[in-house]
């Protein structure tokens, strides 16, 4: 069965803090792997990666795919109270089936 | 332009009510999705239609029916729903075919009570 799995479940930091997200996956037909960030309502997107060791960067965030050891952390640096959200990871399965499998999230807390 | 729009926001429902929920993408993306999201839960995947064509069904109850009239809509027809039922519906677009990626676009959802 696929499944992705994203720790920790639960973080609080204070303002200017470093966190870093973690997202291992288990997937057949493996393709790619996503970052959402959802706040009230829709996930947004933040980033995709299909290839290992290419880091992606937008801002005071960055993400990071090890397609042999099966994870990928996002990185969010000089944390500000507009980060804190839900952070969702997903993995992107080839094969035709357009199926994304969510993590459960890390609810990441940014305390001013 | 990426975005995605649903309707209504909210909803609020009677279980012996029929309604309708709508989504329209104008990226061009010929695939499109329904999700359902309780409370501190990931989205369900429910539907994926694939150039206008349902693909996926996740085993969802009849009470829930889809329909894509064109390449740009997306409907989930809703009758006899249980309070169970009550949650955010996601909707989502992609690209599909050789070349594309796997980025779900998402709308804002809509809020779903079932009374």
């Amino acid at each position: 069965e696929d499944k992705v799995v994203q720790s920790p479940l639960s973080l609080v930091v204070h303002e200017g803090d470093t966190v870093t997200l973690n997202c291992s996956y288990e997937v057949t037909n493996f393709r790619s792997l996503l970052w959402y960030k959802q706040e009230k309502k829709a996930p947004t997107f933040l980033f995709m990666l299909t290839s290992s060791g290419i880091e992606k960067k937008s801002g005071r965030l960055s993400s990071i795919l090890d397609k042999k050891e099966l994870f990928s952390i996002l990185n969010i640096t000089a944390t500000q109270t507009g980060d804190s959200a839900i952070y969702l990871c997903a993995a992107g399965t080839q094969g035709g089936s357009e199926k994304l499998v969510f993590g459960k999230g890390t609810k990441l807390t940014v305390n001013p | 332009d990426t975005e995605v729009t649903q309707t209504p926001k909210h909803l609020v429902m009677g279980m012996t009510n029929k309604k309708s929920l709508k989504c329209e993408q104008h990226m061009g993306h010929r695939a499109m999705y329904w999700y359902k999201q309780k409370a501190k839960k990931p989205p369900e995947l429910m539907f994926v239609y694939s150039y206008e064509k349902l693909s996926i069904n996740e085993s969802v109850p009849s009470r829930f029916s889809p329909e894509c009239p064109n390449s740009s809509l997306l409907n989930l027809h809703l009758h006899a729903l249980q309070p169970e039922d009550s949650a955010l519906y996601l909707c989502a677009s992609s690209q599909v075919g050789p070349g594309s990626t796997d980025t779900q676009y998402f709308g804002p959802g809509t809020r779903l009570t079932v009374l």
